[in-house]
């Protein structure tokens, strides 16, 4: 699987916007972009995924380069329950099943 | 909005027991695996399961691992000896079908503890 770069950790105000980026420089054409998070002592829940274009969904936007090495999450209000470590993974469109976490981005958000 | 189960949420065990890890699935999801995360560490993927067979394993996943699904709902992570650094939280995940295109939907996880 194509390798992902994230910053260790980023902190936010509650209420503000937060943008986790994420570097693939390596990703190939069919690779889809998906992130994930994990809040404190739970499972990795879905958050959003996308291959060329922006997404949206209820829970935050993604924001593809247009050359797809690198990619932006977006939580358009930061909550204290937005507190988690979001992962960036990379997964073939139609071969593989296992994702590969990396350590990805422990998102503090102050009140 | 259906949701992937767990049970036990937390199970404790001698070292060298067999112990088994139940997940019920989504139910109208065809792939289903497991992951596991050792205390402060990566999440890492154990196994995949499609059409009633393993369709990837790593190499964590060796001959004292195992999974089935005994029935249309369950599906189950066997670890026949344990060992204390098998001590870690177990993810069971679900999706629709295989690949990038679709998303896996995780469970609470249980937590093993080996003594």
């Amino acid at each position: 699987d194509a390798k992902t770069t994230q910053p260790n950790s980023m902190e936010s105000n509650e209420e503000e916007p937060v943008h986790l980026p994420c570097n693939h420089s390596t990703i190939s054409g069919t690779d889809y972009i998906h992130w994930y998070r994990q809040l404190p002592s739970q499972g990795p829940e879905y958050v959003i995924h996308g291959l060329t274009s922006n997404v949206n969904n209820r829970m935050a936007s993604l924001a593809i380069a247009e050359d797809r090495k690198s990619s932006t999450l977006i939580l358009h209000r930061a909550t204290l329950r937005d507190a988690a470590v979001y992962y960036c993974i990379l997964h073939p469109y139609n071969y593989g099943q296992n994702f590969v976490f990396g350590p990805g981005t422990r998102l503090s958000v102050l009140p | 909005e259906p949701e992937v189960t767990q049970t036990p949420s937390h199970q404790v065990t001698q070292m060298g027991q067999e112990v088994i890890l139940r997940c019920v699935p989504i139910s109208n999801h065809l792939y289903f695996y497991w992951y596991r995360q050792i205390l402060g560490q990566k999440v890492e993927f154990l196994v995949s399961f499609y059409n009633n067979e393993i369709s990837e394993k790593s190499e964590i996943f060796d001959d004292q691992f195992s999974v089935e699904r005994p029935d249309g709902s369950n599906f189950t992570l066997k670890i026949r000896s344990t060992k204390l650094e098998d001590s870690a939280m177990y993810f069971c995940a679900s999706s629709e079908g295989g690949g990038g295109r679709n998303e896996q939907f995780f469970g609470p996880g249980t937590r093993l503890t080996v003594l």
